[in-house]
């Protein structure tokens, strides 16, 4: 059964640093990975997606690796703004594609002004 | 398109009653997921549909829970009795395809707390 850890749970960074999250995932048999980013109080948005055959993603500040054979992901955000302030989701999807999304639990990110 | 739609935002009940939690879809899009967050679990799946048809349930905890998607615009999620330890919150999304991809698509979450 394929699972998604994210370390570390929480993170607190000043205002203009550059920060890495990590996501590992126990099977590196995958279909594709997302990273989500989640608001307080509200749903999911999707980030960034890497299919099997990417190494990595990049959408402005953000870029998103991706190394199956040790079965990780990491999520780099440059010039961290407190606006980034949200929890960031990693999750994967099992290598047949035909199966949903399965999540880590996360990773509370704060950036101070 | 207004995205996905979950009502209510919020719901508060006591134990035993019984609680719905609704959601419409992104029109067009053929698969729905109902998905709960909680601290100590985060998101878990507990059931999708395909063409209204469920496909997986096995993420539902127990019989109390039951779902449904009488047509392509709308589905529940139904406990009966509840329990205090269901309180969570209750996503809804929905997608064009059942792997993901950027058009899966999440509603803003039912917040249920049982006391």
């Amino acid at each position: 059964k394929q699972e998604v850890t994210q370390i570390p749970a929480a993170l607190s960074v000043p205002e203009g640093e550059n920060l890495v999250l990590n996501c590992s995932f126990t099977d590196s048999a995958i279909y594709n990975l997302q990273w989500f980013r989640q608001d307080p109080g509200k749903g999911l948005t999707s980030l960034l997606l890497i299919q099997s055959s990417q190494r990595e993603q990049t959408s402005g500040r953000l870029n998103a690796s991706l190394d199956k054979s040790s079965g990780r992901s990491t999520l780099y955000i440059a010039a961290s703004q407190p606006g980034d302030s949200a929890t960031y989701l990693c999750a994967v999807v099992p290598y047949s594609g035909n199966t949903p999304l399965v999540f880590g639990k996360g990773t509370r990110l704060s950036v101070i002004a | 398109d207004a995205g996905v739609i979950q009502s209510p935002r919020h719901e508060v009940t006591e134990m035993g009653q019984e609680v719905t939690l609704r959601c419409k879809p992104i029109s067009g899009h053929d698969y729905l997921f109902w998905y709960r967050q909680t601290m100590m679990r985060g998101l878990e799946l507990l059931i999708y549909f395909n063409n209204n048809v469920p496909i997986d349930d096995s993420g539902m905890p127990e019989d109390r829970f039951s779902a449904k998607m009488p047509n392509a615009s709308f589905s529940t999620l139904k406990i009966q009795p509840s329990e205090p330890r269901d309180s969570a919150v209750y996503f809804c999304a929905s997608s064009l395809f059942e792997a993901g991809g950027l058009g899966y698509t999440f509603g803003s979450g039912t917040r249920l707390t049982v006391v």
